[in-house]
């Protein structure tokens, strides 16, 4: 199923910004669809977005449309979200996840999650 | 947007006992339902996808059925480690939303 290491969270202020990243191995990245899903200490999962294998699509789920950009690096194996204006709302563990190969939409596999606390 | 309505939110239950968690979809999405089991600490794992085939490596206790608008999760004869919380996704349309989870613990 592959290696997924998320990295780049950690305490950030109201109205900063943070990228998350995702480094994948053992599986050929450039290949399959990502997606990006978060949860909030005690709560339950958000799905935040999904990027298609070449990167040329990408959905959201509307309340974070416009704060929230995925994308990816095929030549260095990487998934990214940018989050931007953070609000106490967005404490969370967030997670990577890989994509079926035949149908991008359905997860098949996912990282350990990297933690964003929004705090002053 | 679909919304997707799990319940029971919790339940208790002894090993050996068979439980169902159930999942409502708001709009048609065929057999486009994935089941996850996340425990305390962990990231979730993939049981089901496509409302009934089990992911390769799963306990074969662990069983889906269902289409639009009902699904279901079954383990039958169900173990201490399957103490977790189990999430239904939608994976139809984006959003692709999530259930608000079930609870399962053992008695």
């Amino acid at each position: 199923q592959g290696q997924l290491v998320e990295s780049g969270g950690g305490v950030v202020q109201p109205g900063g910004s943070l990228r998350l990243s995702c480094a994948v191995s053992e599986y050929t990245f450039s290949r399959y669809g990502m997606h990006w899903v978060r949860q909030a200490p005690g709560k339950g999962l958000q799905w935040v977005a999904v990027i298609s294998a070449d990167g040329r699509n990408t959905y959201y789920t509307d309340p974070l449309k416009g704060r929230f950009t995925i994308s990816r690096d095929n030549s260095k194996d990487t998934l990214f979200l940018h989050v931007s204006d953070l609000r106490d709302e967005d404490t969370a563990m967030y997670y990577c996840a890989k994509a079926n190969s035949a149908y991008m939409y359905r997860i098949d596999s996912w990282g350990q999650g990297t933690l964003v606390i929004v705090s002053s | 947007d679909i919304e997707m309505t799990q319940s029971p939110s919790s339940l208790s239950a002894s090993v050996g006992d068979t439980v169902t968690i159930n999942c409502r979809a708001s709009h048609s999405i065929a057999s486009y339902l994935s089941w996850f089991q996340q425990k305390p600490g962990k990231a979730p794992k993939v049981l089901i996808y496509s409302a009934s085939i089990l992911q390769s490596g799963v306990p074969s206790r662990f069983s889906g059925s269902g289409s639009w608008p009902d699904f279901t999760l079954t383990i039958s004869g169900l173990q201490f480690e399957d103490s977790a919380t189990y999430y239904c996704q939608q994976t139809y349309s984006p959003p692709l939303t999530f259930g608000g989870g079930t609870k399962v613990q053992i008695k």
